[in-house]
């Protein structure tokens, strides 16, 4: 069955340093990923989208790469900040293109 | 408007009654997504529109779930005979064309007790 894996549910760092959180897929080949964020008691909110066709995408601090050949995309955010605190969940378009399925999360804290 | 909505913000119910759960997507936005979300937990996929057809609804868990949606606009999602477990924030998302970014409602918060 197709399958989505954050291999982190927790991932504490320092601010200043650079977060890295990892997304593995399973048994499809998806056209494309996103990566969403989510704070306590509220709905998540769409950060990027990368393409099969695209190794690597950027939006101010965050970098996402997708790796198909590994079935994985990194999601890195760079001199990371208390504020990037956060639930953050990788989503796949599942084979048939009838559902966005997503990753159960990573929840990154990042101390002062 | 300006997002996606989702009324009533928050649903306290007796076991077994039934209650009607609304989503008022993005104008415009042909895909509808219901999403629940049980406390610390992720995303459960519930079901999918494109436009006011559902292809898939193997994500509903039960036959007391149901949900449509009308005038390529407004989706209600259904649940009857409410059970302790269905206690959940039950999320909606709406998309332009389904393979692009999804927009989040703030969701609705439902307590069965």
């Amino acid at each position: 069955s197709q399958k989505i894996e954050q291999n982190s549910e927790a991932l504490n760092i320092q601010e200043g340093k650079t977060a890295t959180l990892t997304c593995n897929y399973t048994n499809y080949s998806p056209a494309y990923l996103q990566w969403y964020r989510q704070d306590p008691g509220r709905g998540p909110v769409f950060l990027l989208l990368i393409r099969e066709n695209e190794k690597e995408k950027r939006k101010e601090r965050l970098k996402v790469t997708f790796d198909t050949t590994l079935k994985q995309s990194l999601f890195h955010i760079t001199a990371s900040q208390p504020a990037d605190s956060a639930t953050y969940l990788c989503a796949l378009i599942n084979q048939a293109g009838t559902a966005l399925i997503f990753g159960k999360g990573t929840t990154l804290s990042v101390s002062s | 408007g300006a997002g996606v909505s989702q009324s009533p913000s928050n649903k306290v119910t007796e076991k077994g009654k039934d209650v009607e759960l609304r989503c008022d997507p993005i104008s415009g936005h042909t895909a509808l997504y219901w999403y629940r979300q049980r406390l610390g937990q992720g995303l459960e996929f519930l079901i999918y529109f494109q436009g006011n057809s559902a292809p898939d609804k193997s994500g509903l868990p039960s036959d007391r779930f149901s949900a449509e949606r009308t005038g390529e606009s407004v989706s209600t999602l259904t649940i009857q005979r409410t059970q302790q477990e269905d206690s959940a924030v039950y999320l909606c998302a709406s998309s332009p064309f389904g393979d692009t970014e999804a927009f989040f409602g703030q969701g609705t918060r439902l307590t069965v007790v």
